[in-house]
Order: structure tokens, then sequence, then C-alpha cells
């Protein structure tokens, strides 16, 4: 059964360092999603990407934060500087067209010391 | 906006019994609703979703969940309870009005099934 994967599981960064969080979609998904959750709070929506731009981003979807597709099968996300406040799980997801929900992969886990 | 409450942060369940984890919602338009669950340290795995039709809808392992309109519910049930449904379960709404991609996640509900 075709899957999200994200690499890596777990990543460790200094406050200030940039990262870049990585996922492989589902081949043949055009939608593209980037969401995070707070140890023991909510699911938050951060962003989402078609046709090669963002659609929709949330308010802490700030200058800090893009996303890019740089080739046909990766959808990454990057931090450039960051923050204690950014230690979350975050999860990558993708829709294919016409179908209303979406496949979550099973996270990165960021820890900002 | 759109946006999903879900009541209970914790449900305890005996083992058997049947289960509801509630879950309400509020948009502007027709909304698409969604459970998820997530075990430890795993991702969030759909379990079913509401589009239009039926207004109960049946989803993976057991699950299925009532879309009330009037109510704005879309509360999850299952007739009879397991250890390993013990899990914290999401409730989610897309709105179909303005051509929303994102879908807005509940807090959560932890079930706990006892044995």
């Amino acid at each position: 059964e075709p899957e999200v994967t994200q690499t890596p599981s777990h990543q460790v960064t200094q406050m200030g360092q940039e990262v870049i969080l990585r996922c492989v979609p589902i081949s043949n998904h055009l939608y593209f999603y980037w969401y995070r959750q707070i140890l023991g709070q909510k699911v938050e929506f951060l962003v989402s990407f078609y046709n090669n731009e963002i659609s929709e981003k949330s308010e802490i979807f700030d200058d800090q934060f893009s996303v890019e597709r740089p080739d046909g099968s990766n959808f990454t996300l990057k931090i450039r500087s960051t923050k204690l406040e950014d230690s979350a799980m975050y999860f990558c997801a993708s829709r294919g067209q016409g179908v209303t929900e979406a496949f979550f992969g099973q996270g990165t886990r960021l820890t900002v010391v | 906006a759109q946006s999903v409450a879900q009541p209970e942060d914790q449900v305890n369940v005996a083992e058997g019994n049947p289960l509801t984890v509630k879950c309400t919602y509020s948009v502007s338009g027709n909304p698409y609703l969604f459970w998820y669950v997530q075990y430890p340290n795993r991702g969030l795995q759909f379990l079913l979703k509401y589009i239009t039709g039926d207004n109960l809808v049946k989803g993976s392992y057991g699950f299925e969940a009532e879309f009330n309109k009037s109510q704005t519910s879309f509360h999850l049930k299952k007739p009879s309870a397991l250890v390993s449904d013990s899990a914290l379960y999401f409730c989610a709404v897309r709105d179909l009005r303005g051509g929303y991609q994102k879908v807005t996640f509940g807090t959560g509900t932890k079930l706990q099934v006892i044995p």
C-alpha cells in the first residue's frame, strides 16, 4: 500500500540553526501539506501546496518557514532559524485529485535545544 | 472559518462495550468530515469520512460515524470496543466553501479501553 514517508524520524538541532524536513508524498498525489503537533496539543495546519505554489498558509507559517518541491518526488519544509518553540512533531500529508482525505506520514520529531 | 470541538479529553470504556467519541463542527458551507486515529509515536491514520449521502458512514476497524446536520455533530462509534482501539482520536473538518484546502483538526480525544 502506498504511503507518505518522512525523514528523518527525529532531528535535534541547536536554536538558530536551519533545518530541512523531508517528505516523499504518495506518487500521483497533487496536494501536499505540512502540519505540526506540539507535544500533547492539537494538530495544527501550517501550509498547503498545489501546482508548485502555496495555496494556503496559517499564521504560524511566517517568514522563517518555506516549502519546496525540488523534484518530482520530494516535498520539503525548511525552518531558517529555529526557535525553542518550534520543537514539535511535523507531519507531511498528501492528497490525490478527486480524493477528499489526506494521507499522513509518520512524522518527524524536531527538538530544538 | 472552520472549527472542530471534541469536548472530551479522555473517554474510558470497558472492553466489549460500545464506545462513542464526540465531535461537533462549525463551517460556513457544507463540510467534509473525517476521523483520524493516532497510535503512540505514530502518524495519523485515516479512519473514515463523510462527504454526502447516508448520514451513517462506516470505516476501518469496525468504526462508524453519524453525521447530524441539525446538531452539527459527527460522533465516532463502535459497537464493541477492543483494547487495541486505545489511541488518540482526532475529528477534522474541511469547509467546501471558498475552496479551502486545509483540514482543521480537533484537540483529540484519548480513548482508553479497559480489559
